[in-house]
This record gives C-alpha cells, sequence and structure tokens, in this order.
C-alpha cells in the first residue's frame, strides 16, 4: 500500500511570492491533516480535512490556507511569503472515523524563503 | 493550553544498553498518546497508540506505557539502528496533535 506522497520534496521561493503544496492521503484515508515542523517549534498543527471541510484549525495566520478534493487529495497555500515561513510541512492522512485513529505522515516539502 | 514535555533532549547509548524515554502531557480530554519515530530528512513514523491509563504495547525493542500524566518508552538491548529522534503527541480532537520537542537518541557500536 503506497504511503502518504508530498510533492514538491524541495522548494525555494523569495519573499512576498506564495506557494501550493500538494498531498495524496494513504488510499481509503479520508481525513488529511498539515502540521509545520521547524527546529525552534517543532512539530505544530495547521489545519486538518475531511471530507472536503476544514474540521479543525491550528493558530497560524490566514496567510494559511488550505483545501481538500473529493478524491482526498489535499492543497496547502502560503500567501506573502515570510523569512519564518522557512520549514519543513508535513501532510498526514488517517481513516478519521474516530478521533484517536493514528495519523501518517508523508516525507514532507522542504520549504526555503529568501 | 495543552502541554507535552519530553525528557531528556538527547541520549547517548552503548548498544544493548537498555534506557527509558520520558514523554509527561497536561491535557483536557485525552483522547489518545502517540509514540512516532522520525530519520533526518523523513516524515514521523507511527509506533504505538495508548488510551488509556495502564496500558501497555510492544513492537520488537520497544515498549510503550502510559499512566494518566505520563508515558515511557522503554527501548531494551537497542541497536545502532534504533537511533533516531522519538516524538510523543497527544490526541485532542479531529486530526490535531499536541507534539512534545523529541528525543534524539543515538545508539553507539
Amino acid at each position: 500500500k503506497a504511503g502518504v506522497t508530498q510533492t514538491p520534496r524541495y522548494l525555494i521561493k523569495t519573499r512576498g511570492q506564495q506557494v501550493t503544496l500538494s498531498c495524496s492521503p494513504i488510499s481509503g484515508h479520508r481525513s488529511v491533516s498539515w502540521y509545520q515542523q521547524t527546529p525552534g517549534q517543532g512539530l505544530q498543527f495547521l489545519f486538518e480535512y475531511f471530507s472536503e471541510t476544514q474540521r479543525n484549525k491550528g493558530n497560524f495566520p490566514g496567510r494559511f490556507s488550505g483545501r481538500q478534493f473529493s478524491n482526498s487529495r489535499s492543497e496547502m497555500n502560503v500567501s506573502t511569503l515570510e523569512l519564518g515561513d522557512s520549514a519543513l510541512y508535513l501532510c498526514a492522512s488517517s481513516l478519521a472515523f474516530v478521533e484517536n485513529s493514528p495519523l501518517h505522515f508523508g516525507n514532507g516539502t522542504r520549504l526555503t524563503v529568501t | 493550553e495543552d502541554q507535552v514535555t519530553q525528557s531528556p533532549e538527547a541520549l547517548r547509548l552503548q548498544e544493548g544498553e537498555s534506557s527509558s524515554l520520558n514523554c509527561s502531557y497536561t491535557v483536557s480530554g485525552l483522547r489518545g498518546l502517540f509514540w512516532y519515530r522520525q530519520d533526518p530528512g523523513k516524515g514521523p513514523e507511527f509506533l504505538f497508540t495508548l488510551y488509556s491509563a495502564g496500558e501497555e504495547k510492544e513492537k520488537e525493542r520497544l515498549k510503550a506505557t502510559l499512566t494518566k500524566k505520563e508515558s515511557f518508552l522503554h527501548i531494551t538491548a537497542p541497536k545502532p539502528e534504533d537511533s533516531a529522534t522519538y516524538l510523543c503527541a497527544v490526541s485532542t480532537s479531529y486530526g490535531k496533535l499536541t507534539f512534545g520537542q523529541g528525543t534524539i537518541l543515538t545508539v553507539h557500536p
């Protein structure tokens, strides 16, 4: 069974630009969550989608947004990039029928903002 | 606010030297406690879920236990391939995990 796939693996952008990251969940998983990982803050929750609806949101500014498609694939968008947005962005999927379904992570997209 | 604290920050062991990693948590309504392993350049890999105090789970050289305030990850006779960052996280809502800062484990041959 294929795992969570994230594209691209690496991305370099300039301050002020916007970026879109993509995530394909494990087949049959309908919940997709996004996390930001930095050396200083560790792993922080961005948002979670289920059946194309955002069910949960972390404490990030509105520049961070996401969406989920009918095939459960998800994208996240960051507008007006700042240097502090440089991080590893991780996508995770789960069965989501119960609140404590384990999350299965992809290998992330490494975003560098210059 | 939910909080997860892991200790130690880093742990160096000799091959075969057993030890434990600690994860203490403060949450309102624990729905599950998770252990993950993360290798450099990769996403976290799921290891265990624990749901209630007294529960224990084992996988190869790893054993996770849970009390009302903390969880332990016991590593028995570790090998160099067990070297990784071990992350503890608590679930309080759909898709939302609150992670600790992790313990960097290095096992020397």
